[in-house]
């Protein structure tokens, strides 16, 4: 069974700080990835996507990794400001896009 | 440009009843999917409808049903409402079909709140 798993589950950081989300996958085979960002009471909001052949992808503060061989990514965050505060979704497709397989999410506080 | 919305934004049923909710893409999107959410289970994938055909079905009961309209707006109807049922229903559209298009980014909107009592 297809799998994506997120860590840590929450996560609470000084402003200003940087941080790192993981995402490990056991989707197969793979397609792309992508990393949302959901602010409580809102929809996601995509952030990144990521194919097999890209390593890094970065979106203003934002940095996604993928190991495509380890099948795993994480979601750096340079800076934190206290509008980062979200959960971020890790989203892994199947090839073909018959499917994708969405993590539970990480919880993210930035505190002044 | 109007994003994606969803009617209503909050709705309480009793169990045993029937819902309809309805999703309006992004003008010139074709392609609509829903989504389930909830706190356990976080984000689930129920269907996506591109040009009026469901073109992918996740792993829900029959219960849960959609269609799409020829202007692309679509509903999705969850009929015999259990507990269970209670979640956020996201709606997202993008150009094109198939969630895995590589570049093609799918805009979610802010949800229903559906609440079975």
């Amino acid at each position: 069974k297809n799998q994506v798993e997120q860590s840590p589950q929450s996560l609470i950081i000084l402003e200003g700080k940087n941080c790192t989300l993981q995402c490990n996958y056991t989707v197969s085979p793979f397609s792309n990835l992508r990393w949302y960002k959901q602010d409580t009471g809102r929809g996601p909001v995509s952030l990144t996507i990521m194919t097999f052949s890209e390593n890094t992808k970065s979106n203003g503060r934002y940095t996604a990794t993928l190991d495509a061989d380890t099948k795993q990514s994480s979601l750096h965050i340079t800076a934190s400001q206290l509008s980062d505060s979200a959960s971020y979704i890790c989203v892994v497709s199947e090839g073909g896009y018959q499917k994708v397989t969405f993590g539970i999410g990480t919880k993210l506080q930035v505190i002044p | 440009k109007a994003g994606v919305t969803q009617t209503p934004r909050y709705l309480i049923k009793t169990r045993g009843q029937q819902v309809t909710l309805s999703c309006s893409p992004i003008s010139g999107h074709r392609s609509v999917s829903w989504y389930q959410q909830t706190p356990g289970q976080g984000l689930q994938f129920l269907f996506e409808y591109f040009s009026e055909t469901q073109r992918n079905k996740g792993n829900f009961p029959g219960r849960f049903s959609g269609r799409q309209f020829s202007n692309s707006r679509s509903e999705m109807n969850v009929s015999t409402l259990e507990l269970g049922d209670s979640a956020l229903y996201l709606c997202a559209s993008s150009l094109s079909p198939g969630l895995a298009g590589a570049g093609d980014t799918q805009y979610f909107g802010p949800g229903t709140r559906l609440t079975v009592l």
